[in-house]
């Protein structure tokens, strides 16, 4: 099946900074990107839809200036978590799916963020 | 009314039998179905879509799709130590661009 592959796989920052977790379509090109959001024990919340070359669609609840999407190219989106907050730790997954395939959703291997 | 509704379990079944785990959603106009699979700490895996009303099996999966009744479930059989996981039962939004609505999942636990 297809690969989504995601970076970096930890990461761990000091309040106030901003972290990019980048996630990439290895085998296709996906003109739409979805990230996630999960924290413990709780199931995959959608976080935003990233379109390539335009912006990104937001779910309702999440701030845009805060968790910022860039989807430059057919294998790239970005979520950059600015002036980030021990809330705002969570595990981040993207997904992806190929368009030349089935529905299926090919997901990478999510970012654990913790922010101290 | 949640969108995608699990039972959180957790699930206990002994190793070898049949473990079902079940899921419904609201939109009628949902089209797609799918279960994934996560382990602690993981990304979440496909086990099983299903399109159609009726049952699919792969190996020891079989998903079952009603949607008259708008009901999906997964069964396992022959339960292993290793299916020990959090099941995650997810919608295709009826727009099909790849969005998903998942559901809290269900945590099962097969004892040896």
């Amino acid at each position: 099946g297809a690969v989504v592959s995601q970076h970096p796989s930890r990461v761990i920052c000091k309040s106030g900074t901003s972290v990019k977790i980048e996630c990439r379509s290895l085998d296709f090109q996906a003109t739409t990107m979805f990230w996630y959001r999960q924290f413990p024990k709780q199931s995959l919340m959608l976080m935003a839809t990233s379109n390539e070359g335009s912006k990104a669609t937001y779910e309702q609840g999440v701030e845009k200036d805060k968790f910022l999407i860039n989807h430059a190219s057919l294998t790239l989106s970005t979520l950059t978590v600015t002036s980030a907050h021990p809330e705002d730790s969570s595990f981040y997954i993207c997904s992806a799916r190929d368009p030349g395939g089935t529905t299926e959703a090919f997901f990478g291997q999510g970012t654990r963020l913790t922010v101290v | 009314q949640k969108e995608v509704e699990q039972n959180s379990g957790p699930l206990s079944v002994p190793e070898g039998a049949i473990a079902s785990l079940n899921c419904t959603y609201s939109d009628r106009g949902s089209q797609s179905f799918f279960w994934y699979r996560q382990y602690s700490g993981k990304s979440p895996e496909l086990i099983m879509f299903i399109y159609s009303n009726g049952d699919k099996e792969d190996g020891r999966f079989t998903a079952q799709l009603n949607k008259a009744s708008q009901y999906v479930s997964l069964l396992i059989r022959d339960s292993q130590p290793s299916d020990s996981a959090t099941y995650l039962c997810a919608v295709n939004a009826p727009s099909n661009t790849g969005k998903l609505i998942f559901g809290q999942g269900t945590t099962l636990q097969v004892k040896p």
